[in-house]
C-alpha cells in the first residue's frame, strides 16, 4: 500500500478564496482523522470519521470549516472562505479499529493564505 | 481536562548522551500514550507506545515510562544520534481519538 496520500502537498491561496484538501486513506482502514499542525498549537485534531461517518467535529474551529468522507477511500476538508489564520500544515491520518492502534498519518498540505 | 503537557519544548544533546523528554495528562480516562516522531517535511510516525497497564515499555534505544499515579510519562532515547534529531510528540488516547502534546524538537550534535 502507498500510505495515505494527501493532496495537493503545497496550496498557496488568497484570502476569501475557498480551499480544499483531499486524503486517500489506507485501504482497509475505518478510521480517518484530520490534524492541523502550526508551531503555536502543535497538532490539534480536527474531525474524525468511523466508516465515513462522522463521529467527533468539536475541534473544527469554526464553520467555515467542514469535512466530508463519501466513501471509504476519498476525504475532503473544505475552508470557505479562507483566512491568513488558517495558514498551517493540515495532516489526514488513518487507522483500523480506534484510537489504540498505529495512526498512519500521510505527509500532510502546506496551506498559506495570503 | 483534554489536554496533554510536554515538556521541555527543545532539547540540545550531544551524540551518544541520554535525551529526555516528559509529558502530563490529566484525563485519568487516557488509555493508551504513544510517542510519534517527525522529519522535516513528513507526517508523524509511530515511534513507541504504552498501555496503562505497564510502568515501563523498551525498544531498543527508545524507552517510555510512565506514571500511572502522578499523571506523567516520558520518553528516554539511550545512546542519542544525529539521526534521532526530529521533533516528538506524545499523545494520549481515550474514546476514539488521540490528544497531541506541543512536540518537542530534538537535536543531537555529532
Amino acid at each position: 500500500d502507498a500510505g495515505v496520500i494527501q493532496s495537493p502537498r503545497h496550496e498557496v491561496t488568497e484570502m476569501g478564496q475557498e480551499v480544499t484538501l483531499r486524503c486517500k486513506p489506507i485501504s482497509g482502514h475505518d478510521y480517518l482523522f484530520w490534524y492541523r499542525q502550526t508551531m503555536m498549537r502543535g497538532l490539534e485534531l480536527l474531525i474524525y470519521f468511523n466508516n465515513n461517518v462522522p463521529i467527533d467535529d468539536s475541534g473544527m474551529p469554526e464553520d467555515r470549516f467542514s469535512a466530508k468522507m463519501p466513501n471509504a477511500s476519498f476525504s475532503t476538508l473544505k475552508i470557505q472562505p479562507s483566512e491568513p489564520r488558517d495558514s498551517a500544515v493540515y495532516f489526514c491520518a488513518s487507522t483500523i479499529g480506534q484510537y489504540n492502534t498505529e495512526a498512519f498519518f500521510g505527509q500532510g498540505t502546506r496551506l498559506t493564505v495570503v | 481536562q483534554q489536554q496533554v503537557k510536554q515538556s521541555p519544548q527543545s532539547l540540545i544533546v550531544q551524540k551518544g548522551g541520554i535525551s529526555i523528554i516528559n509529558c502530563a495528562y490529566e484525563n485519568t480516562a487516557f488509555d493508551y500514550f504513544p510517542w510519534y516522531q517527525q522529519f522535516p517535511g513528513k507526517g508523524p510516525a509511530l515511534l513507541i507506545a504504552i498501555r496503562p497497564d505497564v510502568s515501563e515499555k523498551k525498544e531498543g534505544r527508545f524507552t517510555i515510562s510512565f506514571n500511572k499515579s502522578a499523571k506523567q510519562f516520558s520518553l528516554h532515547i539511550m545512546d542519542s544520534q544525529p539521526g534521532d534529531s526530529a521533533t516528538y510528540f506524545c499523545a494520549a488516547g481515550n474514546t476514539g481519538k488521540l490528544i497531541f502534546g506541543q512536540g518537542t524538537t530534538l537535536q543531537v550534535k555529532p
